[in-house]
């Protein structure tokens, strides 16, 4: 029963370095998610999937790439990570259009 | 410019009380309404959702009001627990579009 798993959980990175946030929904979800929450901005759309093959920006998609590697995986890339990316990443899956999301536990990343 | 607004940063209330939360939104095309509650070091969870076909939605302590004509929507819960604290988003999707859009969140303490 594990819905959204996300890894990793936490990740300090350096200024400049790269790295991939991964998520997988078990759930058989056409769509997925990839949000920020950052202090008193809520939760923002970074880039989402509708289905599988496709990707759309979201709100705030700037220094971020994604691949969606099957139905089940979204991978969201950061090439030069700067400390403005510094946040909580939440990944999310849902089914049917019209229907609610569900969400993995997030990773924290602080980017010295 | 910000399409679903929670004015409200934080709230508190009496335990047995009635906690009111309350959501504003731009976009016309917005027709599904959804309410995450998220709790410290974890993923929003769903809470409750309505559509705009409907001007009221019912789950136990949790009842969710739409009024259109003024693009406002709340969340009611009677009888508050302290178990309710966590932080409420509002959500949004519509138009056949899949970007599910997220207020800022308010921060419901139930005190004992």
């Amino acid at each position: 029963n594990a819905g959204v798993t996300q890894t990793p959980k936490f990740q300090v990175l350096k200024t400049g370095q790269s790295m991939t946030l991964q998520c997988a929904q078990d759930m058989n979800h056409n769509s997925m998610y990839w949000y920020r929450q950052d202090p008193g901005m809520g939760l923002r759309l970074i880039y989402y999937s509708a289905s599988e093959g496709t990707t759309d920006k979201g709100e705030v998609p700037n220094g971020y790439n994604v691949s969606r590697l099957n139905k089940r995986e979204f991978s969201l890339r950061l090439e030069s990570a700067a400390p403005s990316q510094t946040s909580v990443y939440f990944c999310a899956s849902s089914g049917q259009i019209n229907t609610e999301a569900f969400f993995g536990q997030g990773t924290r990343l602080t980017v010295v | 410019d910000q399409q679903v607004k929670q004015n409200s940063p934080s709230l508190s209330v009496q335990e047995g009380r009635i906690s009111i939360l309350n959501c504003d939104y731009t976009n016309s095309m917005f027709d599904y309404f959804l309410w995450y509650k998220k709790y410290p070091a974890e993923g929003p969870t769903f809470l409750i959702s309505i559509s705009s076909i409907k001007d009221k939605n019912e789950d136990g302590r949790f009842t969710v009001f739409l009024n259109k004509s003024a693009k406002h929507l709340s969340l009611h819960i009677v009888p508050s627990q302290p178990g309710d604290s966590a932080v409420y988003f509002c959500a949004a999707l519509g138009g056949s579009n899949y970007k599910l859009t997220f207020g800022k969140g308010t921060l419901l303490t139930v005190n004992p």
